[in-house]
């Protein structure tokens, strides 16, 4: 079993659409919980970065972390064009940074 | 724009040549990362750097060599690679350091390597 599970898409949503992405994890010692975005062929960017579990608002991102579920999820208000990209959940637990295997998301306009 | 800048963007190489991949940031974290990325796979850890130390290697080949010149730079020297090396090679720094982190990793826009 993958230490952390992502659906690899591809989602594919009408502009101003929510977005839902989701990853679910195994280790229970996780406690800091990451949203990265990946535009084709350049670095990931850090989007969000939650610690333990609760919601964390930033403009159109909310992430939410369930950890009796070992559950987060990323959602997107009002789906831009310029919001397709692959979108990557990272874990941290001491020493080493888990990633999923990323959602590709498409914002038809 | 990202803080972790890495030189060159792009680079082709042979089979036989040396070359090497830069990394720079100053942003004060004293954790840098060596990761590599096929295409539509998550990225896939390398070496670590902890306090200019190197704290994880995951059983890479030794054809590709870490330094870590100072807290600042960390540089991924390459030799005899084969084409199945071909990826892009991200490098990644967090604060302070490895086992104090608050999690946060930043990545440089990498660079793309083909091997012929």
């Amino acid at each position: 079993q993958k230490e952390v599970e992502q659906d690899p898409g591809p989602l594919s949503v009408p502009e101003g659409a929510i977005v839902s992405l989701n990853c679910t994890y195994s280790n229970s010692a996780f406690q800091y919980f990451m949203w990265y975005r990946q535009y084709s062929r350049k670095g990931p960017e850090l989007l969000m970065y939650t610690y333990s579990s609760g919601n964390k608002e930033d403009g159109r991102f909310t992430a939410q972390v369930d950890k009796s579920s070992k559950y987060i999820s990323l959602f997107i208000r009002d789906s831009q064009p310029s919001d397709s990209a692959t979108y990557l959940c990272a874990m941290y637990n001491f020493n080493k940074f888990y990633f999923g295997s990323g959602t590709k998301l498409n914002v038809k306009p | 724009d990202t803080e972790v800048t890495q030189t060159p963007k792009h680079l082709v190489m042979g089979m036989t040549n040396k070359k090497s991949l830069k990394c720079e940031q100053h942003m004060g974290h004293r954790a840098m990362y060596w990761y590599k990325q096929k295409a539509k796979k998550p990225p896939e850890l390398m070496f670590v750097y902890s306090y200019e130390k190197l704290s994880i290697n995951e059983s890479v080949p030794s054809r590709f060599s870490p330094e870590c010149p100072n807290s600042s730079l960390l540089n991924l020297h390459l030799h005899a690679l084969q084409p199945e090396d071909s990826a892009l090679y991200l490098c990644a720094s967090s604060q302070p350091a490895l086992a104090e982190t608050t999690g946060e990793l930043f990545f440089g826009e990498g660079s793309r390597l083909t091997v012929l």
